[in-house]
């Protein structure tokens, strides 16, 4: 299996921050990675695919980029929305494997 | 607008069978084009993928789960379901269900989700 692996598992950010969140894959995989957010209780929501890809509706403050084994996901702006677990996920292998999640706080 | 609901068992004893449903409204399961997936999440923990059908009654089981899970279609119901067998605690999660995009010949971004369902498996 492809193991993600994301830094830093958690992260704590003042209103108007440049976020980034990093992944890393355990191997080549294109560009076949999906970016997630999650809040408390709620399902996974997907934002970027295609490691670039701005999924339909998300603000465009989301930017994905990388390709190969190394991925990022910056937030130009933080906004107090946007507090959330942040899973990568690669799809260039089966099975589908997801990295362990960042963790989000607002300072 | 798409929208997935799970249902089944919310409390499974050990070494028994798990089942759950996804009832999806808002498109048909037998469109072409997509998957359905099932992925658990256990308490506090991370996201694992569990196995997708695909609209033809393919199926793909993670291979950590492969010998347990059972995935199918019920097209009158336009619905899939899934069955883990021989549960035990570590079994224990919020199971979603989730449909997944063809893209590039993938069938990996899954961009609608199901609420979730937690299923506790004790005695």
């Amino acid at each position: 299996d492809i193991q993600m692996t994301q830094s830093p598992s958690s992260l704590s950010a003042s209103v108007g921050d440049r976020v980034t969140f990093t992944c890393q894959a355990s191997q080549d995989i294109n560009y076949y990675l999906n970016w997630y957010q999650q809040k408390p209780g709620k399902a996974p929501k997907l934002l970027i695919y295609d490691a670039s890809n701005l999924e339909t509706g998300v603000p465009s403050r989301f930017n994905g980029g990388g390709s190969g084994a190394d991925f990022t996901l910056t937030i130009s702006s933080l906004q107090p929305e946007d507090i959330a677990t942040y899973y990568c996920q690669q799809y260039e292998n089966l099975p589908y494997t997801f990295g362990q999640g960042t963790k989000l706080e607002i300072k | 607008q798409l929208q997935l609901q799970e249902s089944g068992s919310g409390l499974v004893k050990p070494s028994q069978t798990l089942s759950l449903t996804c009832a999806v409204s808002g498109d048909s399961i037998s469109s072409a084009g997509y998957s359905w997936s099932w992925i658990r999440q256990p308490p506090g923990q991370g996201l694992e993928w569990i196995a997708y059908i695909y609209h033809g009654g393919s199926t793909y089981y993670n291979p950590s789960l492969k010998s347990r899970v059972t995935m199918s279609l019920d097209r009158s119901k336009n619905q899939f379901s899934l069955k883990l067998s021989s549960v035990t605690a570590a079994d224990t999660a919020v199971y979603y269900c989730a449909r997944g995009r063809d893209y590039d010949d993938t069938l990996g971004i899954f961009d609608h989700w199901g609420l979730g369902a937690l299923v506790t498996v004790s005695s």
